[in-house]
């Protein structure tokens, strides 16, 4: 079946800090794959998503790039600020007929400034 | 894009009673779910909620415990039956836009804390 396998936290950085949080997956055929968000005592956002191999998503100063031969889909950022703090969640959702995500377990991260 | 109101926001109920939790959209879509998010954790599907028929649930949830109604394309509930503490978790209604590039939208999400 599928999984989404993510960095564990939580994640604790300066301000202005890079920032990579991984991402790897299993899945059959060819996904999409997604970065939600989730901010104090709110739902989830997407933040950013691709939909094929080599594909980059970007938004906000974060970007992913889904690289199929590595089954990865890692979230960066080249300077975080203290309002990116939250949880991210990485995605997938197939495309046969299962329309259901798969979410990873999360990643806790906190900015100091 | 879709727009989700959810209510309530949070509540804090007694053990052994029910809570219904309900989920409003802006547009009319096809896939509406539900999920729960226990302290912690990640995203667990609770069901499929199937316009004009039963919910369809995952593996650990029935719907005794998690009855679920559709009546319309734009509009869920989920009730949380026979509450327990283990049933604090934040509840959260979901729509997929089927298009060309499938998103998910999700509503804010309901904190349920029972004592």
């Amino acid at each position: 079946g599928n999984s989404v396998t993510q960095m564990e936290g939580p994640v604790t950085l300066s301000e202005e800090a890079f920032l990579t949080i991984n991402c790897t997956y299993t899945a059959t055929g060819y996904p999409s794959l997604f970065w939600y968000v989730q901010y104090p005592g709110e739902g989830l956002q997407l933040l950013l998503k691709a939909t094929k191999a080599d594909d980059k998503g970007s938004n906000k100063g974060f970007e992913a790039t889904y690289r199929k031969e590595t089954t990865s889909f890692h979230l960066e950022k080249g300077s975080v600020q203290v309002s990116d703090s939250a949880v991210y969640f990485c995605a997938l959702l197939t495309n046969f007929g299962n329309e259901k995500l798969t979410f990873g377990t999360g990643t806790r991260l906190t900015i100091i400034p | 894009s879709a727009v989700i109101s959810q209510k309530p926001s949070r509540d804090i109920c007694q053990r052994g009673t029910s809570l219904t939790i309900q989920c409003q959209v802006d547009s009319q879509v096809t896939m509406m779910f539900w999920y729960r998010q226990q302290p912690g954790q990640s995203l667990t599907l609770i069901a499929t909620a199937n316009q004009g028929s039963e919910a369809t649930y995952e593996s650990g949830f029935v719907i005794d415990k998690f009855p679920i109604s559709r009546p319309n394309l734009t509009f869920s509930t989920l009730t949380v039956s026979n509450m327990s503490p283990e049933d604090s978790s934040i509840y959260l209604c979901s729509v997929e836009d089927l298009g060309f590039y499938t998103e998910a939208f999700f509503g804010q999400g309901t904190r349920l804390t029972v004592v």
